[in-house]
């Protein structure tokens, strides 16, 4: 069982250039998220989807867009990317949250350096 | 909306002391109350979870957790800490129909032996 698999796992990208970061789950779990960490600043928000075929803004969607076409799938593109975009992406997934086992499944991260 | 305070960046204890970790929240309903621990260079792992019920909460790791609505306070304890346990610990509340979690900047655990 992978539970959420995130890649790449790193990448260098020069300003305005562009890439998808792919999130991928197998536990049949309804929501996705894509959130940003960066030093002290914990984790915030930037897109998150509630089923296959929606998606939503979070906190800091800017500078992104998302993709939910298959429910195991959660894509997040970068279309022009910028230096303020380094930082380290992760991917969550979780179930129904009035499910009593609710909670993220965290993927691994997404270091992204733009240069 | 919701907010989450973790008003220290960084704690240091020793090997065999206790530990606690404060989670301040702001939310006007009963919050999804969360803790998370995340070592270097890895993702984040749900140490344990508040919905309902009673208040004191006991994760993995053997970490425990007391919801004190009165305080809007969810902090984070071990009564004797290890030194696999030095990492950020992340406290979350979770709030609207679509669970969405705001995380607090986290909390860097140092153990010293």
């Amino acid at each position: 069982n992978a539970g959420v698999t995130q890649t790449p796992k790193f990448r260098v990208l020069k300003t305005g250039q562009s890439m998808t970061l792919l999130c991928a789950q197998d536990m049949n779990h309804e929501y996705m998220y894509w959130y940003r960490q960066d030093p002290g600043m914990g984790l915030r928000l930037i897109h998150y989807s509630v089923g296959e075929g929606t998606t939503a803004k979070g906190e800091v969607p800017d500078g992104y867009n998302v993709s939910r076409l298959k429910k195991q799938n959660f894509l997040l593109g970068l279309e022009s990317a910028a230096p303020s975009q380094t930082s380290v992406y992760f991917c969550a997934s979780s179930s129904d949250p009035r499910r009593a086992y609710y909670g993220y499944t965290f993927g691994s991260g997404t270091r992204l350096t733009v240069v | 909306a919701q907010s989450v305070t973790q008003p220290d960046i960084h704690i240091t204890v020793s090997e065999g002391a206790s530990l606690e970790l404060r989670c301040n929240y702001s939310y006007g309903a009963t919050p999804y109350l969360f803790w998370y621990v995340q070592s270097p260079g890895q993702g984040l792992q749900l140490l344990l979870k508040y919905f309902s019920g009673d208040t004191l909460v006991q994760g993995i790791k053997g970490f425990e957790a007391e919801f004190k609505r009165s305080q809007s306070s969810f902090n984070l304890r071990k009564p004797s800490v290890h030194w696999s346990d030095a990492a950020e610990y992340f406290c979350a509340v979770g709030a609207g129909t679509a669970s969405k979690l705001t995380f607090g900047t986290g909390t860097r655990l140092q153990v010293t032996l």
